[in-house]
């Protein structure tokens, strides 16, 4: 078990490029979360799929993200135009769903984003 | 917006002390987790408290849910200069999808 992994790990952009992130959940988990935390505060949802199906997205999530989870394994998430107020820590977390609503979400280890 | 919220923010004792953070939310709740965070890095699993449980322990660990008043208690027992991180609930909601609403956290700092 490898545990959650993400990359990369820190990125700094110029204001106005895209950024792309990756995340590998633990291979079994069948559901996977961004969360976005920004300096000082707790993590924000900001959209889950479950296998290849993105379920919910927060209203956080502007036309300028975008993520993806093509084939139910790995999942990407997309900023285009990045601006200042982009940057933050980025949480990809997987889970197992079996048994209802009582799931343990696994982190990774985060992808620290900075806009200058 | 954040449901939680944590008390204190910030919180700093001796080692071998006890070491108790609050969690207040607003809306009922399918279960309560607690996660650590130490600076700059990922969040870890500590324990989850159905809605149906009171009290919860793991380890150094024990935790209270108290759904009539909606808050929650974390208590480290004989605490370590490793506990020092932030410590975040995070509640499921009964209705909708099984995202975490995360409080604002408790910075804990153990002073050797």
């Amino acid at each position: 078990d490898t545990g959650v992994s993400q990359d990369p790990r820190h990125k700094i952009t110029k204001r106005g490029q895209n950024v792309t992130f990756r995340c590998d959940p633990i291979s079994e988990h069948n559901r996977l979360y961004w969360y976005r935390q920004t300096l000082g505060q707790g993590p924000e949802f900001l959209t889950y799929f479950q296998n290849e199906a993105q379920l919910e997205k927060s209203r956080l999530l502007s036309d300028r993200f975008s993520a993806e989870r093509p084939k139910g394994s790995f999942s990407t998430l997309e900023i285009q135009r990045t601006e200042q107020g982009d940057s933050a820590m980025y949480l990809c977390a997987s889970s197992l769903v079996e048994t209802g609503p009582q799931e343990t979400q696994y982190f990774g280890p985060g992808t620290r984003l900075l806009v200058l | 917006s954040q449901q939680g919220e944590e008390d204190p923010q910030a919180l700093s004792i001796q080692e071998g002390e006890n070491a108790t953070m609050n969690c207040s939310y607003k809306t009922s709740i399918n279960n309560l987790q607690w996660y650590r965070q130490n600076s700059g890095r990922g969040l870890v699993h500590l324990i989850l408290i159905r809605s149906n449980e009171r009290e919860k322990h793991s380890g150094r660990l024990r935790v209270t849910l108290d759904t009539s008043k909606k808050s929650s208690s974390l208590l480290i027992t004989a605490s370590r200069a490793a506990d020092t991180a932030s410590y975040f609930c995070a509640t499921v909601l009964i209705q909708g999808a099984q995202k975490l609403v995360f409080g604002q956290g408790t910075r804990l700092t153990i002073n050797p």
